[in-house]
């Protein structure tokens, strides 16, 4: 059964870079048939893509975002990172890695999700 | 972006009893070539992740109980939960796949009265 644990620090300092690791273990991330994505959700709010890798090391991001986030993977260790530059209290959020489906030739759904690490970003 | 809006914000059904909630689409997310409307739906029970139940818009996912249905097409949606149970206490988003921009509905919170 795959599983996705998020791991990396609970407190993040305003203007300073934000560092997740996504580890994927029961299944392999080197694989055509998914994307692999980060989603975030602020305390008692919405959900929020934030991008996508596939293991060519294709990404793309939200637009809202693009500027400050990197998505990268080491398939070795069956690792997603996400890393997202210049904080702010906005970035306040529980961030969750996913399995993106690929379906027709593209993303679609996300499933299955990590429990979600909580990330405050405060001084 | 595709804005997705559901509604109602919050919902109050009784054990047993039918609870719908929607969703819409600030444009058709149904593709021609092969007439599918590319909407999910989750489940987010308190302190847990979301979990999928329907893709396509109507495609039940494995092990989900088949109280849950989705319907609609083009920008209007539907998520039926026949006999509401106290287990389906949770928020419900829709998400669509139509763009690369991927965007979710802000959520329904489902209550029992």
């Amino acid at each position: 059964q795959l599983q996705l644990q998020e791991s990396g620090p609970g407190l993040v300092n305003p203007a300073e870079t934000l560092s997740l690791t996504c580890t994927v273990s029961g299944g392999s991330i080197s694989s055509s048939s998914y994307f692999w994505g980060w989603v975030r959700q602020p305390p008692g709010k919405g959900l929020e893509w934030i991008g996508n890798i596939v293991y060519t090391g294709y990404t793309y991001y939200a637009t809202s975002l693009k500027s400050r986030v990197t998505i990268s993977m080491d398939t070795s260790k069956r690792q997603l990172s996400l890393k997202l530059t210049s904080v702010t209290a906005a970035d306040t959020a529980i961030y969750f890695c996913a399995r993106h489906v690929r379906e027709e030739a593209r993303p679609c759904w996300f499933d299955p999700w990590g429990q979600g690490t909580l990330v405050t970003v405060s001084s | 972006d595709i804005v997705m809006t559901q509604s109602p914000d919050s919902l109050t059904v009784s054990l047993g009893e039918r609870a719908t909630i929607n969703c819409k689409s600030s444009q058709s997310i149904l593709y021609s070539s092969n007439n599918k409307n590319y909407l999910a739906w989750y489940q987010q029970k308190p302190g847990q992740p979301p979990k999928l139940l329907i893709y396509w818009a109507s495609t039940r996912e494995s092990g989900v109980p088949d109280r849950f249905s989705g319907s609609g097409s083009g920008t209007d949606f539907t998520l039926a939960i026949s006999s509401l149970q106290a287990e389906d206490v949770a928020v419900y988003y829709c998400q669509q796949y139509f763009t690369d921009s991927f965007t979710f509905g802000q959520g329904t919170k489902l209550e029992i009265k």
